[in-house]
Protein backbone atom coordinates (compact mmCIF):
# COMPACT_ATOMS: atom_id res chain seq x y z
CA UNK A 1 0.00 0.00 0.00
CA UNK A 2 0.96 3.48 0.03
CA UNK A 3 3.62 5.12 1.88
CA UNK A 4 3.40 8.40 4.14
CA UNK A 5 6.64 8.92 5.81
CA UNK A 6 6.97 11.47 8.63
CA UNK A 7 10.10 13.26 10.01
CA UNK A 8 11.44 13.88 13.09
CA UNK A 9 9.67 11.56 14.88
CA UNK A 10 9.99 13.56 17.77
CA UNK A 11 11.36 16.76 18.73
CA UNK A 12 11.97 18.58 21.55
CA UNK A 13 12.82 22.43 21.39
CA UNK A 14 12.87 25.89 23.57
CA UNK A 15 9.87 27.94 23.69
CA UNK A 16 10.58 30.54 21.28
CA UNK A 17 11.89 28.92 19.14
CA UNK A 18 10.30 27.46 15.36
CA UNK A 19 10.45 23.57 14.54
CA UNK A 20 10.16 22.04 11.33
CA UNK A 21 7.65 18.71 10.61
CA UNK A 22 8.33 17.24 7.07
CA UNK A 23 5.18 14.56 5.50
CA UNK A 24 6.83 12.91 2.46
CA UNK A 25 4.29 10.41 0.24
CA UNK A 26 7.00 7.60 -0.97
CA UNK A 27 5.62 6.05 -3.64
CA UNK A 28 2.58 8.07 -5.00
CA UNK A 29 2.47 11.64 -5.98
CA UNK A 30 -0.08 13.50 -3.73
CA UNK A 31 -1.65 16.81 -4.73
CA UNK A 32 -3.13 17.34 -1.09
CA UNK A 33 -2.30 16.57 1.97
CA UNK A 34 -3.52 16.96 5.42
CA UNK A 35 -2.31 18.28 8.77
CA UNK A 36 -3.70 16.72 12.22
CA UNK A 37 -3.10 17.71 15.72
CA UNK A 38 -3.95 15.19 18.39
CA UNK A 39 -3.80 15.76 22.20
CA UNK A 40 -3.02 13.02 24.34
CA UNK A 41 -6.21 10.27 24.41
CA UNK A 42 -8.52 12.91 22.06
CA UNK A 43 -9.08 13.07 18.39
CA UNK A 44 -7.56 13.51 15.58
CA UNK A 45 -8.05 17.49 14.79
CA UNK A 46 -8.18 18.42 11.12
CA UNK A 47 -5.54 21.65 10.87
CA UNK A 48 -5.15 22.37 7.35
CA UNK A 49 -5.29 21.45 3.57
CA UNK A 50 -2.01 21.60 2.08
CA UNK A 51 -2.06 21.96 -1.52
CA UNK A 52 1.00 21.67 -3.87
CA UNK A 53 2.05 24.84 -5.68
CA UNK A 54 -0.92 26.58 -4.08
CA UNK A 55 -1.89 28.50 -0.25
CA UNK A 56 -2.70 26.13 2.31
CA UNK A 57 -6.31 26.05 3.60
CA UNK A 58 -6.37 26.24 7.24
CA UNK A 59 -9.28 25.34 9.21
CA UNK A 60 -10.86 27.91 11.69
CA UNK A 61 -9.45 28.76 14.95
CA UNK A 62 -6.03 27.78 13.34
CA UNK A 63 -3.60 30.43 13.12
CA UNK A 64 -2.34 30.06 9.86
CA UNK A 65 0.98 32.60 11.21
CA UNK A 66 1.62 29.86 13.89
CA UNK A 67 1.64 27.18 11.77
CA UNK A 68 3.16 27.27 7.98
CA UNK A 69 2.31 25.56 5.43
CA UNK A 70 4.89 24.80 2.50
CA UNK A 71 3.63 22.35 -0.28
CA UNK A 72 6.78 22.70 -2.90
CA UNK A 73 6.65 19.45 -4.36
CA UNK A 74 3.98 16.59 -5.18
CA UNK A 75 5.69 14.47 -2.63
CA UNK A 76 6.40 17.02 0.35
CA UNK A 77 4.63 18.99 2.71
CA UNK A 78 6.03 20.46 4.98
CA UNK A 79 4.80 22.26 8.73
CA UNK A 80 6.56 24.93 10.37
CA UNK A 81 5.75 25.71 14.16
CA UNK A 82 6.69 28.70 14.40
CA UNK A 83 7.59 30.30 17.94
CA UNK A 84 6.67 27.58 19.68
CA UNK A 85 5.17 27.71 22.62
CA UNK A 86 4.72 24.65 25.49
CA UNK A 87 0.88 24.94 24.49
CA UNK A 88 1.93 23.51 21.20
CA UNK A 89 3.37 20.08 22.67
CA UNK A 90 1.51 17.87 20.83
CA UNK A 91 1.29 15.10 18.41
CA UNK A 92 1.21 16.24 14.50
CA UNK A 93 0.09 13.57 12.14
CA UNK A 94 -0.01 14.38 8.01
CA UNK A 95 -1.97 12.69 5.38
CA UNK A 96 -2.41 11.65 1.69
CA UNK A 97 -4.80 10.33 -0.11
CA UNK A 98 -3.68 8.10 -3.02
CA UNK A 99 -5.80 8.32 -6.09
CA UNK A 100 -8.69 5.98 -6.48
CA UNK A 101 -9.97 4.49 -2.99
CA UNK A 102 -9.97 8.08 -0.95
CA UNK A 103 -8.17 5.62 1.53
CA UNK A 104 -6.03 8.38 3.45
CA UNK A 105 -2.07 7.42 4.73
CA UNK A 106 -1.21 8.61 7.42
CA UNK A 107 2.38 9.46 8.58
CA UNK A 108 3.80 8.09 11.84
CA UNK A 109 3.04 11.09 13.71
CA UNK A 110 5.25 14.00 15.29
CA UNK A 111 5.81 14.29 19.11
CA UNK A 112 6.71 17.89 19.41
CA UNK A 113 7.90 18.99 23.06
CA UNK A 114 8.03 22.44 24.11
CA UNK A 115 10.00 22.99 26.94
CA UNK B 1 -17.48 21.07 8.13
CA UNK B 2 -19.69 18.39 9.04
CA UNK B 3 -19.59 16.53 12.59
CA UNK B 4 -20.09 13.22 13.82
CA UNK B 5 -20.73 12.02 16.97
CA UNK B 6 -18.93 9.09 18.22
CA UNK B 7 -20.02 7.08 20.80
CA UNK B 8 -19.07 5.71 23.67
CA UNK B 9 -16.18 7.54 24.53
CA UNK B 10 -14.25 4.24 25.98
CA UNK B 11 -15.18 0.77 26.28
CA UNK B 12 -13.81 -2.22 28.16
CA UNK B 13 -14.85 -5.55 27.76
CA UNK B 14 -13.15 -8.96 28.70
CA UNK B 15 -11.43 -10.89 25.96
CA UNK B 16 -14.18 -12.71 23.98
CA UNK B 17 -17.16 -10.21 24.63
CA UNK B 18 -18.21 -8.45 21.69
CA UNK B 19 -17.60 -4.87 21.29
CA UNK B 20 -19.47 -1.76 18.66
CA UNK B 21 -19.48 2.06 18.35
CA UNK B 22 -21.19 4.23 16.30
CA UNK B 23 -21.21 7.38 14.45
CA UNK B 24 -23.89 9.55 14.21
CA UNK B 25 -24.47 13.14 12.00
CA UNK B 26 -27.57 15.18 11.68
CA UNK B 27 -26.99 15.54 8.49
CA UNK B 28 -26.39 13.16 5.33
CA UNK B 29 -23.11 11.57 4.56
CA UNK B 30 -21.75 11.15 1.34
CA UNK B 31 -19.03 8.31 2.92
CA UNK B 32 -17.90 7.35 6.11
CA UNK B 33 -14.46 6.11 6.23
CA UNK B 34 -13.66 3.59 9.54
CA UNK B 35 -9.98 4.20 10.89
CA UNK B 36 -8.22 1.91 13.89
CA UNK B 37 -5.54 3.98 16.20
CA UNK B 38 -3.27 1.37 18.20
CA UNK B 39 -1.81 2.88 21.31
CA UNK B 40 1.47 4.76 20.34
CA UNK B 41 0.95 4.45 16.47
CA UNK B 42 -1.14 6.19 13.99
CA UNK B 43 -4.44 5.91 12.38
CA UNK B 44 -4.83 2.59 9.92
CA UNK B 45 -7.55 2.80 7.42
CA UNK B 46 -10.15 0.00 7.72
CA UNK B 47 -13.04 0.17 5.21
CA UNK B 48 -14.53 3.08 3.30
CA UNK B 49 -18.74 3.03 3.29
CA UNK B 50 -20.61 4.57 0.65
CA UNK B 51 -23.95 3.50 -0.32
CA UNK B 52 -27.00 3.28 1.72
CA UNK B 53 -27.69 0.38 4.19
CA UNK B 54 -24.48 -0.99 3.16
CA UNK B 55 -22.61 -3.95 5.02
CA UNK B 56 -18.80 -5.20 4.89
CA UNK B 57 -17.49 -7.65 6.81
CA UNK B 58 -13.40 -8.24 7.26
CA UNK B 59 -13.00 -10.91 9.64
CA UNK B 60 -14.68 -10.53 13.00
CA UNK B 61 -14.94 -6.83 11.95
CA UNK B 62 -18.60 -5.99 10.58
CA UNK B 63 -19.10 -2.11 9.23
CA UNK B 64 -22.29 -0.90 8.69
CA UNK B 65 -23.81 2.49 6.90
CA UNK B 66 -27.17 3.11 7.74
CA UNK B 67 -30.13 3.56 5.79
CA UNK B 68 -30.40 7.92 5.45
CA UNK B 69 -26.81 7.48 5.78
CA UNK B 70 -25.95 9.45 8.69
CA UNK B 71 -24.87 6.77 11.12
CA UNK B 72 -22.56 3.50 10.89
CA UNK B 73 -21.45 1.23 13.02
CA UNK B 74 -18.81 -1.36 13.13
CA UNK B 75 -19.04 -4.39 15.52
CA UNK B 76 -15.99 -6.53 16.77
CA UNK B 77 -17.07 -10.28 17.46
CA UNK B 78 -15.01 -12.51 20.38
CA UNK B 79 -12.56 -9.86 20.77
CA UNK B 80 -8.84 -10.82 21.00
CA UNK B 81 -6.35 -8.39 22.81
CA UNK B 82 -4.75 -7.35 19.09
CA UNK B 83 -7.92 -5.63 19.19
CA UNK B 84 -6.70 -3.01 21.22
CA UNK B 85 -6.88 0.37 20.25
CA UNK B 86 -9.18 3.77 19.42
CA UNK B 87 -11.53 3.24 16.51
CA UNK B 88 -12.19 6.82 14.52
CA UNK B 89 -14.97 7.05 11.98
CA UNK B 90 -14.20 9.96 9.71
CA UNK B 91 -16.22 11.21 6.71
CA UNK B 92 -15.91 14.22 3.58
CA UNK B 93 -15.46 13.87 0.25
CA UNK B 94 -12.59 16.04 0.19
CA UNK B 95 -11.03 16.75 3.48
CA UNK B 96 -11.70 13.87 6.61
CA UNK B 97 -13.00 15.04 9.89
CA UNK B 98 -13.02 12.49 12.27
CA UNK B 99 -15.38 11.96 15.33
CA UNK B 100 -14.14 11.68 18.87
CA UNK B 101 -13.21 8.00 18.80
CA UNK B 102 -13.90 5.14 20.80
CA UNK B 103 -11.08 3.62 22.72
CA UNK B 104 -11.15 -0.02 23.27
CA UNK B 105 -9.41 -1.73 25.70
CA UNK B 106 -9.71 -5.55 26.85
CA UNK B 107 -8.96 -7.53 30.12
CA UNK B 108 -7.18 -10.79 28.76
Amino acid sequence: GAVVSQHPSRVICKSGTSVKIECRSLDFQATTMFWYRQFPKKSLMLMATSNEGSKATYEQGVEKDKFLINHASLTLSTLTVTSAHPEDSSFYICSARASGTGELFFGEGSRLTVL
Amino acid sequence: GQQVMQIPQYQHVQEGEDFTTYCNSSTTLSNIQWYKQRPGGHPVFLIQLVKSGEVKKQKRLTFQFGEAKKNSSLHITATQTTDVGTYFCGQGAQKLVFGQGTRLTINP
